[in-house]
């Protein structure tokens, strides 16, 4: 079993619907969670950042971390043609010496 | 947010050859890490670099297949080795943000083929 489970996609969506993107995880010892977004051919570039357990907002993107179920969501508001791109939740543990343990990242397409 | 580049960004190689990819920063940091992402897979940790130690390597990874350097705060290698077909990939390299997250920017990858 993967430590983080993460469905590849693709998700197609219309402009202007609201996305959920979400993982699962196995170690309960993860307390740093962050989703990073992947356009072709660039690097991750790192979205929303959440420490422990809760919800954060930033725009129209909002990411929920539930550490007793072991999920974490990142929702996308007015979803735009913009935002397609690949998206990979990332955690890590305390004193894990910088170690981040990806998904396997959802391929999103958003159609104008 | 630091400034990561990559050199070379993609490169077509023959199996059995060598390939040194360059990791640039914009700023001074400790702790400089490099990725594999294979097709259709996540982002693998290879290994942790530091500047004036030997680079700490994951489980699956080993220094003779991909050596790392670390000369100053700034700049990092990785080399890969004896080149295969499964080792076409994208290598990337990513640094800390410190701002005591555990947070990392990375760089834009370099895209890899062995023929």
């Amino acid at each position: 079993q993967k430590e983080v489970e993460q469905d590849p996609g693709p998700l197609s969506v219309p402009e202007g619907a609201i996305v959920s993107l979400n993982c699962t995880y196995s170690n309960s010892a993860f307390q740093y969670f962050m989703w990073y977004r992947q356009y072709s051919r660039k690097g991750p570039e790192l979205l929303m950042y959440t420490y422990s357990s809760g919800n954060k907002e930033d725009g129209r993107f909002t990411a929920q971390v539930d550490k007793s179920s072991k999920y974490i969501s990142l929702f996308i508001r007015d979803s735009q043609p913009s935002d397609s791109a690949t998206y990979l939740c990332a955690m890590s543990t305390y004193n894990q010496g910088g170690k981040l343990i990806f998904g396997q990242g959802t391929e999103l397409s958003v159609k104008p | 947010s630091a400034v990561i580049s990559q050199k070379p960004s993609r490169d077509i190689c023959q199996r059995g050859t060598s390939l040194t990819i360059q990791c640039q920063v914009d700023s001074q940091v400790t702790m400089m890490f490099w990725y594999r992402q294979q097709p259709g897979q996540s982002l693998t940790l290879i290994a942790t670099a530091n500047q004036g130690s030997e680079a700490t390597y994951e489980s699956g990874f080993v220094i003779d297949k991909f050596p790392i350097s670390r000369p100053n705060l700034t700049f990092s290698t990785l080399t890969v080795s004896n080149m295969s077909p499964e080792d076409s990939s994208i290598y990337l390299c990513s640094v800390r943000s410190g701002s005591g997250t555990e947070t990392q920017y990375f760089g834009p990858g370099t895209r890899l083929l062995v023929l």
